[in-house]
Protein backbone atom coordinates (compact mmCIF):
# COMPACT_ATOMS: atom_id res chain seq x y z
CA UNK A 1 0.00 0.00 0.00
CA UNK A 2 1.05 3.26 -1.00
CA UNK A 3 1.94 6.27 1.94
CA UNK A 4 1.34 9.30 2.02
CA UNK A 5 3.35 11.23 -0.89
CA UNK A 6 4.08 14.92 -0.31
CA UNK A 7 5.88 17.39 -2.97
CA UNK A 8 8.21 19.19 -2.92
CA UNK A 9 10.60 17.44 -0.34
CA UNK A 10 12.14 21.15 0.01
CA UNK A 11 11.80 24.63 -0.77
CA UNK A 12 13.60 28.02 0.13
CA UNK A 13 11.57 31.35 -1.24
CA UNK A 14 12.28 34.73 -0.13
CA UNK A 15 9.67 36.50 2.60
CA UNK A 16 6.65 37.81 0.18
CA UNK A 17 6.49 35.07 -2.28
CA UNK A 18 4.09 32.75 -2.31
CA UNK A 19 4.60 28.73 -1.97
CA UNK A 20 1.84 26.15 -2.47
CA UNK A 21 2.28 22.22 -1.16
CA UNK A 22 1.13 19.35 -2.42
CA UNK A 23 -0.38 15.93 -0.82
CA UNK A 24 -1.82 12.85 -1.83
CA UNK A 25 -3.54 10.71 0.90
CA UNK A 26 -3.70 6.63 1.11
CA UNK A 27 -6.40 5.54 -1.34
CA UNK A 28 -9.77 5.76 0.45
CA UNK A 29 -8.55 7.98 3.12
CA UNK A 30 -11.81 10.30 4.21
CA UNK A 31 -9.88 12.17 6.52
CA UNK A 32 -6.67 14.76 5.77
CA UNK A 33 -4.89 16.95 8.09
CA UNK A 34 -2.38 19.53 7.69
CA UNK A 35 0.75 20.12 10.63
CA UNK A 36 3.23 22.24 10.52
CA UNK A 37 6.39 21.87 12.66
CA UNK A 38 8.19 24.49 13.48
CA UNK A 39 12.10 23.24 14.62
CA UNK A 40 12.24 22.45 18.18
CA UNK A 41 8.91 22.02 18.63
CA UNK A 42 5.85 19.02 18.04
CA UNK A 43 3.60 19.39 15.14
CA UNK A 44 0.63 21.69 14.91
CA UNK A 45 -2.75 21.04 12.87
CA UNK A 46 -3.60 23.90 10.43
CA UNK A 47 -6.09 21.88 8.55
CA UNK A 48 -8.36 19.08 8.93
CA UNK A 49 -10.42 17.96 6.03
CA UNK A 50 -13.08 15.05 6.04
CA UNK A 51 -13.65 14.26 1.99
CA UNK A 52 -13.53 18.21 0.51
CA UNK A 53 -14.98 19.60 3.95
CA UNK A 54 -13.13 21.72 6.33
CA UNK A 55 -13.73 20.62 9.76
CA UNK A 56 -11.15 22.24 11.77
CA UNK A 57 -9.19 25.04 10.58
CA UNK A 58 -8.82 27.00 14.11
CA UNK A 59 -4.78 27.12 14.05
CA UNK A 60 -4.89 28.05 10.39
CA UNK A 61 -3.47 31.98 9.81
CA UNK A 62 -6.32 32.92 7.63
CA UNK A 63 -4.87 36.06 6.10
CA UNK A 64 -1.91 34.05 4.64
CA UNK A 65 -2.53 30.45 4.86
CA UNK A 66 -5.25 28.68 2.36
CA UNK A 67 -5.91 25.57 1.24
CA UNK A 68 -8.17 23.14 -0.15
CA UNK A 69 -9.10 19.80 -0.93
CA UNK A 70 -10.91 19.30 -4.53
CA UNK A 71 -12.64 15.95 -5.11
CA UNK A 72 -12.14 14.63 -1.42
CA UNK A 73 -8.75 13.25 -2.65
CA UNK A 74 -5.34 15.42 -3.32
CA UNK A 75 -4.84 18.94 -0.79
CA UNK A 76 -2.91 21.67 -1.51
CA UNK A 77 -1.83 24.08 1.31
CA UNK A 78 -0.80 27.71 -0.06
CA UNK A 79 0.96 30.56 1.24
CA UNK A 80 0.82 33.82 0.49
CA UNK A 81 3.27 35.91 1.49
CA UNK A 82 5.25 34.00 3.16
CA UNK A 83 6.85 35.70 6.19
CA UNK A 84 10.17 34.36 8.15
CA UNK A 85 8.00 32.69 11.09
CA UNK A 86 6.91 30.58 8.12
CA UNK A 87 10.37 28.14 8.09
CA UNK A 88 8.97 24.89 9.24
CA UNK A 89 8.17 21.20 8.30
CA UNK A 90 4.75 20.83 6.72
CA UNK A 91 3.49 17.48 7.19
CA UNK A 92 0.03 15.83 5.75
CA UNK A 93 -1.52 13.15 7.24
CA UNK A 94 -4.28 10.69 6.55
CA UNK A 95 -6.48 8.28 8.00
CA UNK A 96 -9.29 6.39 6.98
CA UNK A 97 -11.92 8.31 8.78
CA UNK A 98 -12.34 10.91 11.08
CA UNK A 99 -13.11 8.42 14.48
CA UNK A 100 -10.86 8.68 16.81
CA UNK A 101 -9.56 4.92 16.22
CA UNK A 102 -8.31 5.51 13.06
CA UNK A 103 -4.43 5.95 12.53
CA UNK A 104 -2.97 8.74 11.00
CA UNK A 105 -0.56 8.27 8.56
CA UNK A 106 2.27 10.63 8.07
CA UNK A 107 4.43 11.92 4.45
CA UNK A 108 7.50 12.47 4.71
CA UNK A 109 6.89 16.49 5.11
CA UNK A 110 8.00 19.71 2.88
CA UNK A 111 10.61 21.65 4.54
CA UNK A 112 10.13 25.38 3.23
CA UNK A 113 12.45 27.76 4.46
CA UNK A 114 11.93 31.71 4.24
CA UNK A 115 14.87 34.03 3.72
CA UNK B 1 -7.33 23.46 26.65
CA UNK B 2 -4.63 20.27 26.53
CA UNK B 3 -1.59 20.44 27.03
CA UNK B 4 1.51 17.87 26.53
CA UNK B 5 4.84 18.12 28.34
CA UNK B 6 8.04 16.44 27.44
CA UNK B 7 10.70 17.71 29.87
CA UNK B 8 13.38 15.48 28.70
CA UNK B 9 15.01 17.29 25.16
CA UNK B 10 17.61 14.92 24.89
CA UNK B 11 18.24 11.78 26.09
CA UNK B 12 21.16 9.21 25.31
CA UNK B 13 21.11 5.08 25.83
CA UNK B 14 23.97 2.74 24.99
CA UNK B 15 23.23 -0.40 22.94
CA UNK B 16 21.62 -2.84 24.28
CA UNK B 17 20.32 -0.92 27.16
CA UNK B 18 16.95 -0.07 28.60
CA UNK B 19 15.90 4.22 28.61
CA UNK B 20 12.63 5.58 29.74
CA UNK B 21 11.28 8.91 28.06
CA UNK B 22 8.94 10.62 30.29
CA UNK B 23 5.66 12.76 28.98
CA UNK B 24 3.07 14.31 31.27
CA UNK B 25 0.01 15.97 30.11
CA UNK B 26 -3.12 17.76 30.97
CA UNK B 27 -6.69 17.68 30.64
CA UNK B 28 -9.99 17.24 31.62
CA UNK B 29 -11.42 14.75 29.55
CA UNK B 30 -11.73 11.31 31.02
CA UNK B 31 -11.44 9.31 27.54
CA UNK B 32 -8.86 10.24 25.14
CA UNK B 33 -5.91 8.05 23.53
CA UNK B 34 -2.24 8.74 23.91
CA UNK B 35 0.53 8.09 21.29
CA UNK B 36 3.95 7.81 21.05
CA UNK B 37 5.62 8.96 17.65
CA UNK B 38 9.35 8.30 16.24
CA UNK B 39 10.65 10.89 13.62
CA UNK B 40 13.80 10.01 12.32
CA UNK B 41 16.19 12.25 10.38
CA UNK B 42 13.71 11.34 7.02
CA UNK B 43 10.90 13.26 8.94
CA UNK B 44 8.68 10.69 8.56
CA UNK B 45 6.27 10.59 11.66
CA UNK B 46 6.00 7.22 12.48
CA UNK B 47 3.31 5.39 15.55
CA UNK B 48 5.31 3.90 18.07
CA UNK B 49 2.77 2.74 20.24
CA UNK B 50 -0.69 3.59 21.56
CA UNK B 51 -2.78 3.78 24.79
CA UNK B 52 -6.12 3.77 25.24
CA UNK B 53 -7.45 5.86 28.66
CA UNK B 54 -10.10 3.68 29.89
CA UNK B 55 -7.83 1.10 29.81
CA UNK B 56 -5.75 0.20 32.77
CA UNK B 57 -3.70 -3.06 31.08
CA UNK B 58 -0.44 -0.96 29.88
CA UNK B 59 0.61 -0.79 26.36
CA UNK B 60 3.59 -3.24 25.03
CA UNK B 61 5.22 -3.62 21.42
CA UNK B 62 8.11 -6.11 21.62
CA UNK B 63 10.78 -3.77 22.89
CA UNK B 64 8.50 -0.63 23.57
CA UNK B 65 6.28 -0.44 26.55
CA UNK B 66 4.70 2.65 28.41
CA UNK B 67 4.19 3.21 31.93
CA UNK B 68 0.55 5.23 31.88
CA UNK B 69 -0.34 6.70 35.15
CA UNK B 70 -3.83 8.54 34.63
CA UNK B 71 -4.00 10.03 37.91
CA UNK B 72 -1.05 11.29 38.02
CA UNK B 73 -1.25 12.03 34.19
CA UNK B 74 1.78 10.33 32.99
CA UNK B 75 2.83 8.50 30.17
CA UNK B 76 6.13 7.15 29.87
CA UNK B 77 7.84 5.25 27.11
CA UNK B 78 9.92 2.63 28.07
CA UNK B 79 12.53 1.01 25.22
CA UNK B 80 14.52 -2.26 25.92
CA UNK B 81 17.13 -3.66 24.20
CA UNK B 82 18.05 -0.15 22.48
CA UNK B 83 18.79 -0.54 19.16
CA UNK B 84 20.86 1.78 16.84
CA UNK B 85 17.87 2.14 14.69
CA UNK B 86 16.30 3.39 17.78
CA UNK B 87 17.91 6.90 17.54
CA UNK B 88 15.59 9.65 16.37
CA UNK B 89 12.86 12.14 17.83
CA UNK B 90 10.23 11.04 20.12
CA UNK B 91 6.69 12.51 20.22
CA UNK B 92 4.24 11.92 23.01
CA UNK B 93 0.75 13.26 21.92
CA UNK B 94 -2.54 12.79 22.81
CA UNK B 95 -5.95 12.88 21.33
CA UNK B 96 -9.50 13.31 22.47
CA UNK B 97 -11.68 10.12 22.07
CA UNK B 98 -15.17 11.30 20.26
CA UNK B 99 -14.39 14.67 19.77
CA UNK B 100 -15.58 16.67 16.60
CA UNK B 101 -11.49 16.41 15.04
CA UNK B 102 -9.56 13.79 16.56
CA UNK B 103 -6.05 16.22 15.87
CA UNK B 104 -3.09 15.19 17.52
CA UNK B 105 -1.77 17.15 20.36
CA UNK B 106 2.08 17.08 20.84
CA UNK B 107 4.71 17.34 22.71
CA UNK B 108 7.89 19.31 21.72
CA UNK B 109 9.79 15.67 21.60
CA UNK B 110 12.74 14.30 22.90
CA UNK B 111 16.03 12.87 20.76
CA UNK B 112 16.93 9.88 21.28
CA UNK B 113 20.86 9.21 20.63
CA UNK B 114 22.15 5.51 20.63
CA UNK B 115 25.75 5.22 21.57
CA UNK B 116 27.39 1.99 20.16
Amino acid sequence: EAGVAQSPRYKIIEKRQSVAFWCNPISGHATLYWYQQILGQGPKLLIQFQNNGVVDDSQLPKDRFSAERLKGVDSTLKIQPAKLEDSAVYLCASSLDLGATYEQYFGPGTRLTVT
Amino acid sequence: AQTVTQSQPEMSVQEAETVTLSCTYDTSESDYYLFWYKQPPSRQMILVIRQEAYKQQNATENRFSVNFQKAAKSFSLKISDSQLGDAAMYFCAYRIYGGATNKLIFGTGTLLAVQP
